[in-house]
């Protein structure tokens, strides 16, 4: 399996700019996770699917942020307008069920600065 | 509110020797911990589990203890080599991802 894909691997916007992350999880996970990284707040969980359905969102920081799954192979993580607070890592992760440990995979991240 | 902690200072030591990190939680009966290696500029990567009944885990050089009533893991590093030099995050989980929650990381220095 080729892993958790994500893309853009770094994305360079100005301040107000629509940004629009992609994931390709791991075929057959059921889980999809979008988490954020920073210095001073380290991994962040922003919003989990459960067979494409959100379950929980209580880590979008505001508005500007949603998620979709359209299916079982692909997500988004939109940020719009960005804002230069929102410069960070994202990471989109996947994982199976827990008979399976629960281990989650996660790809090489996102790259964001809003200038 | 759950709380994870580990230690944000750097854990720096010589080569062959062992290195042990440590996560405290406060405020969670976790179903099972785990524990991710992140090298710069990558996403963390899994590197074991241990379940609440478990004691103790082993995997080639790692081995992860797991004191519920301590509400306390270690993970140990036995003849460290500078590849193992990474920031080593634990997470501690309910039985599905409803209460999943990462510490914030302790970057290990292994110098030759």
């Amino acid at each position: 399996d080729a892993g958790v894909i994500q893309s853009p691997r770094h994305e360079v916007t100005e301040m107000g700019q629509e940004v629009t992350l992609r994931c390709k999880p791991i075929s057959g996970h059921d889980y999809l996770f979008w988490y954020r990284q920073t210095m001073m707040r380290g991994l962040e969980l922003l919003i989990y699917f459960n067979n494409n359905v959100p379950i929980d969102d209580s880590g979008m920081p505001e508005d500007r942020f949603s998620a979709k799954m359209p299916n079982a192979s692909f997500s988004t993580l939109k940020i719009q307008p960005s804002e230069p607070r929102d410069s960070a890592v994202y990471f989109c992760a996947s994982s199976g069920d827990y008979s399976s440990g629960n281990t989650i995979y996660f790809g090489e991240g996102s790259w964001l600065t809003v200038v | 509110s759950q709380k994870i902690e580990q230690n944000s200072e750097a854990l720096n030591i010589q080569e062959g020797k062992t290195a042990t990190l440590t996560c405290n939680y406060t405020n969670y009966s976790p179903a099972y911990l785990q524990w991710y290696r992140q090298d710069p500029g990558r996403g963390p990567v899994f590197l074991l589990l241990i379940r609440e009944n478990e004691k103790e885990k082993r995997k080639e050089r790692l081995k992860v203890t797991f004191d519920t009533t301590l509400k306390q893991s270690l993970f140990h590093i036995t003849a460290s080599q500078p590849a193992d030099s990474a920031t080593y995050l634990c997470a501690l989980g309910a039985y599905n991802f409803n209460k999943f929650y990462f510490g914030s990381g302790t970057k290990l220095n292994v110098k030759p």
